[in-house]
C-alpha cells in the first residue's frame, strides 16, 4: 500500500510569493491533515480535512488557506510568502477511527528568500 | 493553547543503556498520547501510543508509563541501539471528532556504540 504522497519535496519562492503543497494520502484514508515544523517552534497543526470539510484549523493567519477534494487528495496554500514561512511542511493522513494514528508523509521544504 | 511541554531536548545515550524523555500535559480532556519517531529527511512515524486509562504500555524494547494525576508521560526504551538515533516527539490528542495533535518540541537522541 503505498504511503502518503507529497509534492512538491522541495522549493524555493521569495518573499511575497504564493504556494501550493500537495497531498495524496493513503488509498481509503478520509482525513487529512497539515503541521508545519520548524526547529524553533516544532511541528504545529494547520488544519485537519475530513470528507472536503475542514473540521479544524491551527493558530495560523489567513494567508494559510487548505482544501480536500472528492478523492481525498488536499493542497494547501500560502499567499504573500513571508521568510518566517519557511519550514517543512507535513501531511498526515488517517483512517478516522477511534485508533487516532497519523500517518505522515515525508513533508515539503519549502525555503522562503 | 492546550501545550505538551517535553524534555531534555537532546539526549545522549551508550549503547545497551536506557534512553527517558518525559512530557507533561495541561488538558485534562486529553484522550490519546502517541510518541512518533522521527529520522533526518521523513515524516515523523507512530512509534508507540497509549490512553489515560491505562499507566504503562509496552511494545518490545519501548514502553510509555502513565501518570494521570502528575498528567506526564514518559518514553523508556530499554537496551538503546544505534539505529534508535532519532527525534521523539510525543503528542496529545484533543476529545473524539478530532486528530489534531498538540506535539512537544521533540527530543533528539544520540545512541553512541
Amino acid at each position: 500500500k503505498a504511503g502518503v504522497t507529497q509534492t512538491p519535496r522541495y522549493l524555493i519562492k521569495t518573499r511575497g510569493q504564493q504556494v501550493t503543497l500537495s497531498c495524496s494520502p493513503i488509498s481509503g484514508h478520509r482525513s487529512v491533515s497539515w503541521y508545519q515544523q520548524t526547529p524553533g517552534q516544532g511541528l504545529q497543526f494547520l488544519f485537519e480535512y475530513f470528507s472536503e470539510t475542514q473540521r479544524n484549523k491551527g493558530n495560523f493567519p489567513g494567508r494559510f488557506s487548505g482544501r480536500q477534494f472528492s478523492n481525498s487528495r488536499s493542497e494547501m496554500n500560502v499567499s504573500t510568502l513571508e521568510l518566517g514561512d519557511s519550514a517543512l511542511y507535513l501531511c498526515a493522513s488517517s483512517l478516522n477511527t477511534n485508533t487516532g494514528e497519523l500517518f505522515f508523509g515525508e513533508g515539503s521544504r519549502l525555503t522562503v528568500l | 493553547q492546550q501545550q505538551v511541554k517535553q524534555s531534555p531536548q537532546s539526549l545522549i545515550v551508550q549503547k545497551g543503556g536506557i534512553s527517558i524523555i518525559n512530557c507533561a500535559y495541561e488538558n485534562t480532556a486529553f484522550d490519546y498520547f502517541p510518541w512518533y519517531q522521527q529520522f533526518p529527511g521523513k515524516g515523523p512515524a507512530l512509534l508507540i501510543a497509549i490512553r489515560p486509562d491505562v499507566s504503562e504500555k509496552k511494545e518490545g524494547r519501548f514502553t510509555i508509563s502513565f501518570n494521570k494525576s502528575a498528567k506526564q508521560f514518559s518514553l523508556h526504551i530499554m537496551d538503546s541501539q544505534p539505529g534508535d538515533s532519532a527525534t521523539y516527539f510525543c503528542a496529545a490528542k484533543f476529545g473524539a471528532g478530532s486528530y489534531q495533535l498538540t506535539f512537544g518540541k521533540g527530543t533528539k537522541l544520540s545512541v553512541i556504540p
